[in-house]
């Protein structure tokens, strides 16, 4: 199978504070990962995708100098929440596919539940 | 604007009986769809998936439909088991996935 793992799976951090989320495909090299982000009973909504060694490309309304995305190898990408305020508060989710092709299946981490006090 | 709408947000259903869940879509540019299931708390988990080049592909209990000219699709699971209650995710897209915004499922005893 393809397994995708998230840390933490759970984080609370005061206003103002940085928050790092990690993304790994364990079994497989991740050409391209996803960033996610689901509010209660919404979508999950597409923040970026990013593939391995360039610029993310962000989804429209997304701050990319707020949610920086590094993926810096083909197991790795990381997801910055910087100067975390209440609002920023959601369940983040990343998926990681083998390659760009459009016809690759996405397989997804557990989560990232954050809480901004 | 949704591209990807699921309009029940809930359905319940039997054990032993069809679910069907329902998907429409208004990007004719979609070209692949595929369906996930969501547990609370946890990330989504594929199910099955169909290219617009189809319009049925079956994976044991698992059927998704496909039709181009309605621009929709429909995850049918027979016979529908309690461990498939969960939230259902449609989503479509090429090189990036649009997500709708889920049917719960509840399969009583």
């Amino acid at each position: 199978g393809a397994v995708v793992s998230q840390h933490p799976s759970r984080v609370i951090c005061k206003s103002g504070t940085s928050v790092k989320i990690e993304c790994r495909s364990l079994d497989f090299q991740a050409t391209t990962m996803f960033w996610y982000r689901q509010f209660p009973k919404k979508s999950l909504m597409l923040m970026a995708t990013s593939n391995e060694g360039s610029k993310a490309t962000y989804e429209q309304g997304v701050e990319k100098d707020k949610f920086l995305i590094n993926h810096a190898s083909l197991t790795l990408s990381t997801l910055t929440v910087t100067s975390a305020h209440p609002e920023d508060s959601s369940f983040y989710i990343c998926s990681a596919a083998r390659t760009s092709g459009i016809s690759e299946t996405q397989y997804f981490g557990p989560g990232t539940r954050l809480l901004v006090l | 604007d949704q591209q990807v709408k699921q309009n029940s947000p809930s359905l319940s259903v039997q054990e032993g009986r069809i679910s069907i869940l329902n998907c429409d879509y208004t990007n004719s540019m979609f070209d692949y769809f595929l369906w996930y299931k969501k547990y609370p708390a946890e990330g989504p988990t594929f199910l099955i998936s169909i290219s617009s080049i189809k319009d049925k592909n079956e994976d044991g209990r698992f059927t998704v439909f496909l039709n181009k000219s309605a621009k929709h699709l429909s995850l049918h699971i027979v016979p529908s088991q309690p461990g498939d209650s969960a939230v259902y995710f449609c989503a479509a897209g090429g090189n990036k996935l649009t997500f709708g915004t889920g049917t719960q499922l509840k399969v009583e005893l």
